[in-house]
């Protein structure tokens, strides 16, 4: 059975203090690792895919990385509107399935 | 061009009624799938429709059923509301190659 764990499960940080968000899985053939963001009482909003381990992305503040066994979303020099909660999730790959396995997510909250 | 669109926004059942939720995808994704979120946690896995046909389901009663139209457009029914089914209710669709899934902003149910 596919799992993720991530943690902590909240954060506060300081406008402008760096930090790192877990995600650790198991799963019977990755085809992708996926990070949403999610603001209170509204869908996710897809921010990046990762397919194998060693691969980076980025988007603005944001840098996700893979290993065989865990993702970190990097927050550099985070702002106020940083704040929200940022869930992890996996997709299987040998099955003919697409569905998503989520993690519950880590609360982060970034004080000014 | 629109995103995912869901309706309605928010909705009030009593316990043993039936509701049905609406989804239409992002012009040209064919896949549409289906996700059930309790406060506090990830969203976990309803189903899967692509080309009208359902490709995957999770572990959720039989009082739970979704179909797909021929425009790609979906419907999620649940019968026989418990207190439990107090969810959001989140759609998402995604290209039949792709893996990325894109999100609604979700249906808010609260069963009274």
């Amino acid at each position: 059975e596919d799992q993720v764990t991530q943690s902590p499960e909240a954060l506060r940080l300081q406008e402008g203090e760096s930090s790192s968000l877990n995600c650790s899985y198991t799963v019977s053939g990755l085809r992708g690792l996926f990070w949403y963001r999610q603001d209170p009482g509204k869908g996710p909003e897809f921010l990046f895919t990762l397919y194998s381990a060693g691969e980076e992305k980025e988007k603005e503040r944001l840098k996700a990385t893979l290993t065989k066994k865990e993702s970190f979303l990097h927050i550099t020099a985070p702002k106020p509107e940083d704040s929200a909660t940022y869930l992890c999730a996996v997709q299987a790959g040998d099955t003919g399935r697409r569905a998503l396995t989520f993690g519950s997510g880590t609360r982060l909250q970034v004080q000014p | 061009d629109a995103g995912v669109t869901q309706s309605p926004t928010h909705l009030i059942k009593t316990r043993g009624q039936q509701v049905t939720l609406r989804c239409s995808p992002i012009s040209g994704h064919k896949s549409v799938s289906w996700y059930q979120q309790v406060l506090g946690q990830g969203p976990q896995f309803i189903f899967q429709y692509y080309e009208k046909e359902e490709r995957g389901r999770g572990n959720f009663p039989d009082r739970f059923s979704a179909r797909q139209f021929p425009n790609y457009s979906s419907e999620l029914n649940v019968n026989a509301l418990l207190l439990g089914d107090s969810a959001l209710y989140l759609c998402a669709s995604s290209s039949i190659g792709g893996s990325e899934q894109y999100f609604g902003p979700g249906t808010r149910l609260t069963v009274t």
